[in-house]
């Protein structure tokens, strides 16, 4: 199994640019969410999907969108590109399981998104 | 989800026990303890979780106070390569995203 996998791993934009960061999972997770880490913090949650064609968003989503047409994908979009964007995003997905049962998520390795 | 309080770093010699603190007063009942790791910008990494026993992995142990109120993360025989980043959480069972704080960064010496 590869996990999460995260294309790209580098990319650089200029301001007003567009782009789309891919997240696959091949263990058919229900719950899949994107993150943003700065430097010297934590990760701070932007989206978040818990089955396909259901999103909803975290702590900032401003600027993000996402959809959710498959269970294997979450792709996240940067409509126009702000300096304030530049950061490093992880994607994370997990099984939706109750009844008292935790589940860990996996992460992705990354992508570090510069805009200039 | 509960707030979590860390120290903001720490260092041990490596072979050496490394025991990390986490403080949780506000946790509920049906809350979790969860253990993340981070090594150098690397995606997040799972480390153990537990609800009010004390649990053992192969990378690690978790110790509950019987209040749930605080607890220890310990890696038995720290290596260089555990120093990271480790990120405490607490949170629900199911539904619930995983909030993180800046975390106790780690540096496991010579």
């Amino acid at each position: 199994n590869a996990g999460v996998t995260q294309t790209p791993k580098f990319q650089v934009l200029k301001t007003g640019q567009s782009m789309t960061l891919q997240c696959a999972q091949d263990m058919n997770h229900e719950y899949m969410s994107w993150y943003r880490q700065d430097p010297g913090m934590g990760l701070r949650l932007i989206h978040y999907s818990v089955g396909a064609g259901i999103t909803d968003q975290g702590e900032v989503p401003n600027g993000y969108n996402v959809s959710r047409s498959t269970t294997e994908d979450f792709p996240l979009r940067l409509l126009s590109a702000a300096p304030s964007q530049t950061s490093v995003y992880f994607c994370a997905s997990r099984p939706q399981v109750g009844g008292g049962s935790s589940p860990e998520a996996f992460f992705g390795q990354g992508t570090r998104l510069t805009v200039v | 989800d509960a707030k979590t309080t860390q120290p903001p770093s720490m260092d041990c010699a490596e072979g050496r026990a490394a025991n990390l603190p986490c403080n949780h007063s506000t946790i509920s009942g049906n809350e979790y303890v969860y253990w993340y790791r981070q090594i150098h910008s690397q995606g997040p990494q799972y480390i153990i979780h537990g609800l009010k026993n004390n649990e053992t992995n192969e990378m690690a142990s978790l110790i509950i106070t019987e209040d749930r109120k605080s607890s220890t993360l310990i890696l038995p025989h720290a290596t260089l390569r555990d120093t990271a980043v480790y990120y405490c959480i607490v949170r629900v069972a199911y539904g619930s995203k995983l909030t993180f704080g800046k975390g106790i960064t780690l540096s496991v010496r010579p």
